[in-house]
């Protein structure tokens, strides 16, 4: 079945450094990919998403990466900040009503 | 209006009782969500309803039954739960603009659910 693996589980890294999070997605039909992310005890809020149309996005400190021949896409966060501290959920979709999630990733951002 | 409100934020309930749980949103948004979500876990998809039909389900035990009564209310009748089912059962609508689904998930802050 469709599936999409992320990685790394956890992320430890210094204020101020960066951190990356890859995912990989099975389903070639897959043409949403948005990030959540996700803090201690709230609600997932979506912070960036792409297309299949575009290869690259940009918002600030947040970037998102998509290699549709590999089926690869990645978050990019730069100066992280304390408050970056959170889990993050990659996810695919295919125009449906479904969203394929991945396992998350929890970042802490070491002050 | 820019938010989906869950009731109740907590819930404890016995294996023999029958609770609900409600989500409510007024953003015009027709494809609603129900997910449970276990600790350190993804989001798991349960129901969608779109426009005010049951468009999925994912195979969810009979001990949980959804319930849309309206474009802007989604409930979550439970009865008979073990204590297996204690989650965070989120709610979600999709956005649209001008019509078009945009993608995104709106989630409410969640409903805590302990059976006991």
């Amino acid at each position: 079945g469709e599936n999409v693996e992320q990685h790394p589980s956890t992320l430890s890294v210094q204020e101020g450094d960066s951190a990356v999070i890859k995912c990989t997605y099975s389903d070639s039909a897959s043409n949403y990919f948005p990030w959540y992310k996700q803090e201690l005890g709230k609600r997932p809020q979506l912070i960036i998403d792409i297309r299949s149309n575009v290869g690259e996005k940009k918002d600030q400190r947040i970037a998102v990466t998509l290699n549709k021949t590999a089926k690869h896409f990645s978050l990019h966060i730069t100066e992280t900040q304390p408050e970056d501290s959170a889990v993050y959920f990659c996810a695919a979709s295919s125009g449906t009503y479904k969203y394929i999630f991945g396992t998350g990733t929890r970042l802490k951002v070491l002050a | 209006d820019t938010e989906v409100t869950q009731t109740p934020k907590h819930l404890v309930m016995g294996m023999t009782n029958k609770k609900s749980l409600k989500c409510e949103q007024h953003m015009g948004h027709r494809a609603m969500y129900w997910y449970k979500q276990k600790a350190k876990k993804p989001p798991e998809l349960m129901f969608v309803y779109s426009y005010e039909k049951l468009s999925i389900n994912e195979s969810v035990p009979s001990r949980f039954s959804p319930e849309c009564p309206n474009s802007s209310l989604l409930n979550l009748h439970l009865h008979a739960l073990q204590p297996e089912d204690s989650a965070l059962y989120l709610c979600a609508s999709r956005g649209q603009r001008q019509g078009r689904n945009t993608g995104e998930l709106f989630f409410g802050e969640g409903s805590r659910l302990t059976v006991l």
